[in-house]
């Protein structure tokens, strides 16, 4: 099955820009996750969505929000950017019907520059 | 709070066999994972543990004790392609969550 797909892969934005990045899970699974990731960091949970419904946030200010559509397909959006907000964003996905409960599969992510 | 440690590089020769350790303190426990991440890639699967035990597959080997907390990936007949960052995570033990929390990875460089 095809994996989980992100766009835009690579992105340069300017402070106080807004963004939006798009992710579109495994064909089946209903969850979708989004992840922020920089080298000093590691990965740190932004949000989780399952049909269409917020089901889990991270500590990270409003500025940062998504949604889910009803394809299951997520998006994020960043407003009023930051230079700390340049990292690379992951989104992963998730089913029930998967062998291993809660394994997640990543998508190669968007790489996301403010200056 | 939730806090996983792992330590932030390691080095190791080809051939030879390396570990990985990781240790957890969370609230509650409901399975461990471990990822290995190429450079400019996304994470994959490599492992998954939920009970106490030793998990085999192929060249790589994941162990779990819960009593203690803790976690090793065990990478046997390295390779150079294992060149990598390996990055433990525990699921969330809240509950109706797919949420894994992550160390910052370890980094990997195996050398000829």
């Amino acid at each position: 099955k095809a994996g989980v797909t992100q766009t835009p892969r690579y992105l340069i934005k300017t402070r106080g820009q807004q963004v939006t990045l798009s992710c579109s899970p495994i064909s089946g699974h209903r969850s979708v996750s989004w992840y922020q990731q920089t080298p000093g960091q590691g990965l740190q949970f932004l949000f989780e969505y399952f049909s269409e419904t917020q089901r889990n946030k991270g500590n990270f200010p409003g500025r940062f929000s998504g949604r889910q559509f009803s394809n299951s397909r997520s998006e994020m959006n960043v407003s009023t950017l930051e230079l700390g907000d340049s990292a690379l964003y992951l989104c992963a996905s998730s089913g029930r019907g998967d062998s291993i409960p809660g394994e997640l599969f990543f998508g190669e992510g968007s790489r996301l520059t403010v200056l | 709070g939730q806090n996983i440690d792992q330590p932030t590089e390691m080095t190791a020769t080809e051939g030879a066999i390396v570990q990985i350790n990781c240790t957890y303190q969370t609230s509650g426990f409901n399975g461990l994972f471990w990822y290995q991440q190429h450079a400019g890639e996304a994470p994959t699967f490599l492992s998954y543990n939920v009970l106490d035990g030793l998990e085999e597959k192929g060249r790589f080997s994941s162990f779990l004790s819960r009593s203690k907390g803790y976690s090793y990936l065990l990478l046997k007949e390295l390779q150079m392609k294992d060149s990598a960052s390996y990055l433990c995570a525990v699921r969330d033990p809240q509950g109706n969550t797919d949420k894994l929390i992550f160390g910052t990875g370890t980094r990997l460089q195996v050398f000829p």
